[in-house]
């Protein structure tokens, strides 16, 4: 399994302003993911991190909105831009290993925007 | 052809019966089924998962059932308790698809009564 750890775990902001979660996984994974959670709802793709390129964005998903980073096979960064209260929702972080399709989520960032 | 239908959305059980959920997919490529818990306020933990070389996979008082023809898996609780009672989603994806993504179901909210 893999040990992956988010910050902030909750956050109420401001319509307008931008929020940047963390994902740190405790060793060294290929495949980083981000994903949405709506209330109540299933799991949603925004995109799949890529250590040291742009990241792949899903579609209904721009780069613009959710610029994301991931400087090494450890740690990658989801900003949420400009949020409205239609951003509100549980941004999840998920992690694969090389060679392994077994995939693992992190504890969530639940994001109220008011 | 990427959807994951799961049913049913909800699922009431007493204490020591048995739950059981089913997934149904339509991309005859994917070949890889995981099955995610959720608690709330947690994100998912990944439950058992089957590849299609096999048909059941038993894991504590958890069972994955796999019918390859009719595209269809379900997870069976046995002895449920009130432990178990969380949201269940299903997921399916392509192994050596570029990117391997998840499809996920939309979820079973299960309660179990003591």
């Amino acid at each position: 399994s893999a040990v992956i750890s988010q910050k902030p775990s909750r956050d109420i902001c401001q319509r307008g302003t931008s929020l940047t979660i963390q994902c740190q996984v405790d060793s060294q994974v290929t495949m980083m993911f981000w994903y949405r959670q709506q209330p109540g709802q299933s799991l949603t793709l925004i995109a799949t991190a890529n250590q040291g390129s742009e990241a792949t964005y899903e579609s209904g998903f721009v780069i613009d909105k959710f610029p994301i980073s991931r400087p090494n096979l450890t740690f990658s960064t989801l900003t949420v831009s400009n949020m409205s209260p239609e951003d509100s929702s549980i941004y999840l972080c998920s992690v694969r290993r090389g060679g392994n399709y077994e995939q693992y989520f992190g504890p969530g960032t639940r994001l109220t925007v008011t | 052809q990427q959807q994951v239908k799961q049913s049913p959305q909800s699922l009431i059980v007493q204490k020591g019966g048995i739950s059981i959920i089913n997934c149904a997919y339509e991309n005859t490529a994917f070949d890889y089924f995981p099955w995610y818990q959720q608690f709330p306020g947690k994100g998912p933990a990944l439950l058992i998962a089957i590849r299609p070389d096999v048909s059941e996979k038993k894991e504590g008082r958890f069972t994955i059932s796999f019918n390859k023809s009719a595209k269809q898996f379900s997870l069976h609780i046995m002895d449920s308790q009130p432990g178990d009672s969380a949201t269940y989603f299903c997921a399916a994806s392509h192994i050596k698809a570029a990117g391997n993504k998840l499809t996920f179901g939309g979820g079973t909210r299960v309660l179990v009564k003591p």
